[in-house]
């Protein structure tokens, strides 16, 4: 069946532009995550959606950051007055939902270049 | 302190080599593991959930130590398609949110 899928693939922008980072989840994952992974780094949590919670935003790293979710389907990440320093991968990843072992799909990932 | 820890390497190892990779956590709350492959400009992937007995897959083995809040990869015969960047992850019962450690390096030589 059909994986996690985001879009763009790329995004080259300039600074203090707005951005929006999309990502449709599995059909069905009731939980979807957000991470950043600069270049040679790690991943770093973001957001987190489950259900019709309220979302986990202890990871976003400044209030240029938001993310929404509409139900249990796509989400969108915005990044306003884009800086240099945003210039990373943004890895949207999702899972059934509350079982402590469920796994995390990955989505390919939109690499944001901030000229 | 991280709450999800490892040597960035890189390990490399020969064609055939047996390697292995530690993760230590420090939230003693985390209930569940897991190894995660992430090959270069690619997304990460599910390798195995890592077991408090321990779990085998082929020429993988995953090991968990709660006592001293460590879990490992054990990498038997390596091949050249292993090498990957090797993530560790912890998840805390009752929240989901998901820690990753920032991997450990693998490069299988000829």
């Amino acid at each position: 069946g059909a994986g996690v899928s985001q879009s763009p693939s790329n995004k080259v922008t300039e600074k203090g532009k707005d951005v929006e980072l999309r990502c449709d989840p599995i059909s069905g994952h009731t939980a979807l995550y957000w991470y950043r992974q600069r270049l040679g780094q790690g991943l770093e949590f973001l957001i987190y959606f489950q259900g019709n919670s309220a979302p986990d935003k202890s990871g976003l790293p400044s209030d240029r950051f938001s993310a929404e979710r509409t139900g249990e389907s796509v989400s969108t990440l915005t990044i306003q007055r884009t800086q240099q320093e945003d210039s990373a991968v943004y890895l949207c990843a999702s899972s059934w939902g509350l079982a402590v072992q469920e796994t995390q799909y990955f989505g390919p990932g939109t690499r944001l270049l901030v000229l | 302190r991280k709450e999800v820890e490892q040597d960035p390497g890189p390990f490399n190892v020969p064609e055939g080599a047996t390697v292995a990779f530690n993760c230590t956590y420090s939230n003693s709350a985390s209930q569940s593991f897991f190894w995660y492959r992430q090959d270069c400009r690619k997304e990460p992937k599910l390798l195995m959930s890592v077991y408090s007995s321990g779990n085998e897959d082929g020429r993988f083995t995953a090991q968990l130590n709660r006592a001293s809040q460590y879990i490992s990869l054990l990498i038997r015969d390596s091949k050249l398609s292993d090498s990957a960047t090797y993530l560790c992850v912890a998840r805390r019962g009752g929240y989901q949110k998901v820690t990753f450690g920032t991997g450990t390096k693998l490069q299988v030589i000829p």
